[in-house]
């Protein structure tokens, strides 16, 4: 079965600094997409980034990036110059061919900024 | 473009009432999703569509019907609200080509529903 592994239910950093969620996950298949979702206190779900299982380089959007480890099946995020509108669960995301497109969820971090 | 947009953002059901929340997409997208969010928790799918007139179950579709009549619309039947139910559910849409370039899904706001 596919899963998606989120081991730090919360994580707190100070403003400016740089941190880094971890996520794992179990497939057999070669082709898939990898995601990080953000859900802030309005509960809206917005996409922070997307990876390309075929890609060999990480994906980077901004202050966020991806370390994507194929071979050890982990997909850590890392925020950097962390802002206080970061404040946010973050949820890791997987979906693969044999998925019809579905997506399989983490259970999230919960990310703080402090000022 | 508006996105993703669903109606009513919060409601309160007794046990037993039947609603629909509905779910509107204007970006063509073929493929439409239903999820719930229980406190603390990830989203698990209810139901998703490849396209109009296609739908399939997902994780936990127990108490739960859709249908796609649209590409844009895809609505979603809760018959017989049991407190169970109580969670918040988000709509979400995504285009797929055939091939593995573009699967990312947009959500909506969410409605937040309690059952009572």
């Amino acid at each position: 079965a596919q899963t998606v592994t989120q081991s730090q239910p919360e994580m707190s950093v100070q403003e400016a600094e740089t941190v880094t969620l971890s996520c794992t996950y179990d497939t057999s298949e070669n082709n898939y997409y990898l995601f990080w979702y953000k859900q802030p206190p309005s509960r809206q779900m917005i996409l922070v980034i997307r990876q390309e299982a075929y890609k060999q380089q990480n994906a980077t959007e901004n202050r966020f990036s991806v370390n994507f480890q194929k071979a050890a099946k982990s997909f850590s995020l890392k925020i950097s110059d962390s802002q206080l509108g970061d404040t946010a669960m973050y949820f890791c995301a997987f979906t693969g061919a044999g998925n019809n497109r579905k997506l399989i969820w983490g259970l999230g971090t919960s990310l703080a900024v402090n000022p | 473009n508006a996105g993703v947009t669903q109606t009513p953002k919060f409601r309160i059901l007794k046990i037993g009432q039947s609603m629909t929340l509905q779910c509107t997409q204007d970006m063509n997208h073929n493929y439409m999703y239903w999820y719930r969010q229980d406190p603390g928790m990830g989203l698990k799918l209810i139901y998703y569509s490849v396209g109009a007139g296609i739908t399939d179950k997902g994780e936990v579709p127990n108490g739960y019907n859709v249908s796609r009549s649209t590409t844009e619309d895809f609505p979603l039947r809760l018959e017989l609200a049991a407190p169970s139910q109580t969670s918040v559910y988000f709509c979400a849409s995504s285009y797929s080509s055939g091939t593995w370039d573009t699967d990312t899904q947009y959500f909506g706001p969410g409605t937040r529903l309690t059952v009572l």
